[in-house]
């Protein structure tokens, strides 16, 4: 079975500032899908980023970057340029290729402060 | 609509009673999930529907939980006979295909008295 382990339950980091959120997962598959939710007190996960297992390029959009460690089982979310609306659950989350349940870690709580 | 609009938004039953939650998808997209989020918890996976076919539902956690999505856009969730351990927040999903990303609706706040 597959496991995503998120071992800092909360982080705050200074607006403006760098954080690293932390994710390990567990598996014998090669061929998979990682992802970074984002879900604020309204409740709606939104997507924050998604990696495919077999691009060993990292992704990125905008302030969020990952440091996928294939072999090392990591995938780890860097938020540059901290906003105060980026203050939410951070959830990291796995989904084996070609399959249709994705694995959800227990998140982490991220506050923003000013 | 724009996006998955989930409804009620909060449902309070007593426990025995059997509910249903109501999932409205982005038009056009194929897959729709529903997970079951605890308190304080990430959410987890309960099922999974191809249009109308449900195609796995290896998360559903008794017989008393049942999924529908009849006419392949529009699915209920259905509760019966309710528990205290099924108070959790339901949230609802769609993609277009089964490898896209998932969209996420608001969710619903179920407590069982």
């Amino acid at each position: 079975a597959q496991t995503v382990t998120q071992s800092q339950p909360e982080m705050s980091v200074q607006e403006a500032e760098t954080v690293t959120l932390s994710c390990t997962y567990d598996t014998s598959e090669n061929n998979y899908y990682l992802f970074w939710y984002k879900q604020p007190p309204s409740r709606q996960m939104i997507l924050v980023i998604r990696q495919e297992a077999y691009k060993q390029q990292n992704a990125t959009e905008n302030r969020f970057s990952v440091n996928f460690q294939k072999a090392a089982k990591s995938f780890s979310l860097k938020i540059s340029d901290s906003q105060l609306g980026d203050t939410a659950m951070y959830f990291c989350a796995f989904m084996k290729h070609e399959m249709n349940d994705m694995r959800f870690g227990a998140g982490t709580r991220l506050t923003v402060k000013p | 609509g724009a996006g998955v609009s989930q409804s009620p938004r909060y449902k309070v039953a007593k426990r025995g009673q059997d509910v249903a939650l109501r999932c409205d998808p982005i038009s056009g997209h194929v897959s729709l999930f529903w997970y079951q989020q605890a308190l304080g918890q990430g959410p987890e996976f309960l099922t999974y529907f191809q249009n109308e076919a449900q195609l796995d539902k290896s998360g559903l956690p008794s017989d008393r939980f049942f999924a529908e999505r009849p006419e392949g856009s529009v699915s209920t969730l259905k509760i019966q006979r309710t528990q205290q351990e099924d108070s959790a927040v339901y949230l609802c999903a769609s993609s277009q295909y089964r490898d896209q990303p998932q969209h996420f609706g608001d969710g619903t706040r179920l407590s069982i008295l």
